[in-house]
């Protein structure tokens, strides 16, 4: 079964400094993407960054980028300089390219604050 | 043009009542999703269309009925709900099932059932 865990439901972070959001997933496929997005009081789920499973190198865009430790099963957010509007839920996500095609799935979530 | 729309943003109905929840995309994806997303709890999938044609039902009630008439709309008829029904229902949309892309999503829409 595939199952993506977040172990921080709040986190809390002051305006311009750096923050880290965990995540760890289990899957038995080879073949995956890997996501974090974030969901402001909005509703929209918004794509922060992805991951595919077979690239070494950590994906980044812009402040945020992510650690990828594949053999640990970990992909973490780092936020660096934190706005206030990265105030929202983040989520992680998995998805497989093997048995359940389509089936994204989704950690609980991390409510960030960010402080001014 | 990356978004997806769905109406009405919000849609209370009774118990007794039939609605719609409409969701169109025209980024050309060939893959669309219903989730339902509870207070505080994370999207769970209701059901996945591939090419217009229904590919992942995750046991949902038949209360709720999907529909895709083509490929960029998206309908979630609803009969006979329940006040536990209440949610926010947000669709999504994705190049295809084996496209290495990720989804979009909408604002949602969201339910309350009275």
């Amino acid at each position: 079964a595939q199952t993506v865990t977040q172990s921080q439901p709040e986190m809390s972070v002051q305006e311009a400094e750096t923050v880290t959001l965990s995540c760890t997933y289990d899957t038995s496929e080879s073949d995956y993407y890997l996501f974090w997005y974030k969901q402001p009081p909005s509703r929209q789920m918004i794509l922060v960054i992805r991951q595919e499973a077979y690239k070494q190198q950590n994906a980044t865009e812009n402040r945020f980028s992510v650690n990828f430790q594949k053999a640990a099963k970990s992909f973490s957010l780092k936020i660096s300089d934190s706005q206030l509007g990265d105030a929202a839920m983040y989520f992680c996500a998995s998805l497989n390219y093997g048995g359940s095609q389509g089936n994204l799935i989704f950690g609980k979530g991390t409510k960030l604050s960010v402080k001014p | 043009d990356t978004e997806v729309t769905q109406t009405p943003k919000h849609l209370v109905m009774g118990m007794t009542n039939k609605k719609s929840l409409k969701c169109e995309q025209h980024m050309g994806h060939r893959a669309m999703y219903w989730y339902k997303q509870k207070a505080k709890k994370p999207p769970e999938l209701m059901f996945v269309y591939s090419y217009e044609k229904l590919s992942i039902n995750e046991s949902v009630p038949s209360r709720f009925s999907p529909e895709c008439p083509n490929s960029s709309l998206l309908n979630l008829h609803l009969h006979a709900l329940q006040p536990e029904d209440s949610a926010l229902y947000l669709c999504a949309s994705s190049q295809d099932l084996r496209g290495r892309t990720e989804a979009f999503f909408g604002q949602g829409t969201r339910l309350t059932v009275v």
